[in-house]
This record gives structure tokens, C-alpha cells and sequence, in this order.
């Protein structure tokens, strides 16, 4: 089955921390990853896509990494400010038949503090 | 430019009555999806739309549940006898095309009383 999983659930940290949030997935056959971030009451918000042939991606004070034969993706967000504070949900299109659909992970909700 | 859009943004329900939910894509994006949002289950693909190829439905829940999208643009996700374990914020999300990211509109909020 494929499934994705995002570890920590939640976490908290101070402002100006840097900080990486994990996501794996149980099938190395992917064809890409995408990073969100999610506002209380809101949708989605794209953040990062990395294709399956890239090894990571970066947009500002974010960098995703994807390391396919381990499962696993990072998304690094440096020198973290208040605004950041948001669900981060990382979800996977797997390399199989001629769906788009994306499988997502739990997500990790993260508070950075004043 | 403009975002996907849906509406409406909440709707309340009593059970067994049938809704309607409506999403408008990114203009030019030819694939859509729907996905719904719930407490207990996190966020679940419902269904895929590719131009002019035969929908992806495997994420349908029951056959209360379907969808159509007219002239390639807008789509309407429709339940029918609503129950309560429909109740969940229902996502609709557009790409370019299947390989790139997936923009998200706001969503629907359905409750089922």
C-alpha cells in the first residue's frame, strides 16, 4: 500500500531556529513530491514540487530535498519567523498508471514562537 | 490571475438531502482534482479529471458520490442522500497539466446535521 508519513505530528520552536520536517513514503517508484503549507481554516498553499529525477528544490528560506531510494524528503526552513506557523503537509504522486492523484502524509503542525 | 475558486464556502445539510459543490480551475489548467479534508482521515483524493480522458474515480467513497466536469473548465461534485460521514471541507486543486503542481482553492465546508 502506499502511504506517507510526516514525523513530528507537531513541534515548537523559537524564532529564528532553523528546522527540518520529515516525510517518507513506502515506494521508491514516485514520480514527484510536492511540499504545502496549510492556514488554520484555509487551503492549501503550494509550496515546493520536486520532480523524481531532482534531488531538491528551493524557494527563499525553504529547501526540500528528495532522496528516493531511502522513501524519504526533508523540507529545511531556515531562520523560521512567526508567519511560518502553519501545517506542512507533504504529499506524493506515485509513479503508477495514468492517475495525477496525490497521496498525502498527516502533516506536521509547527508554532514559532516571538 | 486569479486563483481556483469554489463555492460556496460552507454549506449546511440535513441528512439525506442531496448538495452540490462547484469548483472553477486556474484558467488553461486541464487537469482537476477533487479531494476531501476530514478530522479522522486527513486529506483523501476523490477524484481526477484530464482533459478529455475518462476521470480517475478510484477515490470515490460510494456511488452517492459523483462528479462531472462540462467543457473541460468547471466542475460540480455532486452527493447525493447526504450522511453525517460526509460531512468534511471538500478541495479542489487544477495543474497546467497532470506533471505540475497542483494549485488549491479554499474549499467547501460541508456539515451534515
Amino acid at each position: 500500500k502506499q502511504e506517507v508519513t510526516q514525523i513530528p505530528a507537531a513541534l515548537s520552536v523559537p524564532e529564528g531556529e532553523n528546522l527540518v520536517l520529515n516525510c517518507s513514503f513506502t515506494d521508491s517508484a514516485i514520480y514527484n513530491l510536492q511540499w504545502f503549507r496549510q492556514d488554520p481554516g484555509k487551503g492549501l498553499t503550494s509550496l515546493l514540487l520536486i520532480q523524481s529525477s531532482q534531488r531538491e528544490q528551493t524557494s527563499g528560506r525553504l529547501n526540500a530535498s528528495l532522496d528516493k531510494s531511502s522513501g524519504r524528503s526533508t523540507l529545511y526552513i531556515a531562520a523560521s519567523q512567526p508567519g511560518d506557523s502553519a501545517t506542512y503537509l507533504c504529499a506524493v504522486r506515485f509513479d503508477s498508471g495514468n492517475t495525477g492523484k496525490l497521496i498525502f502524509g498527516q502533516g506536521t503542525t509547527l508554532q514559532v514562537k516571538p | 490571475g486569479a486563483g481556483v475558486s469554489q463555492s460556496p464556502s460552507n454549506k449546511v445539510t440535513e441528512k439525506g438531502k442531496d448538495v452540490e459543490l462547484r469548483c472553477d480551475p486556474i484558467s488553461g489548467h486541464t487537469a482537476l482534482y477533487w479531494y476531501r479534508q476530514s478530522l479522522g482521515q486527513g486529506l483523501e483524493f476523490l477524484i481526477y479529471f484530464q482533459g478529455n480522458s475518462a476521470p480517475d474515480k478510484s477515490g470515490l467513497p460510494s456511488d452517492r458520490f459523483s462528479a462531472e466536469r462540462t467543457g473541460g473548465s468547471v466542475s460540480t461534485l455532486t452527493i447525493q442522500r447526504t450522511q453525517q460521514e460526509d460531512s468534511a471541507v471538500y478541495l479542489c486543486a487544477s495543474s497546467l497539466v497532470r506533471e505540475r503542481e497542483q494549485y488549491f482553492g479554499p474549499g467547501t465546508r460541508l456539515t451534515v446535521t
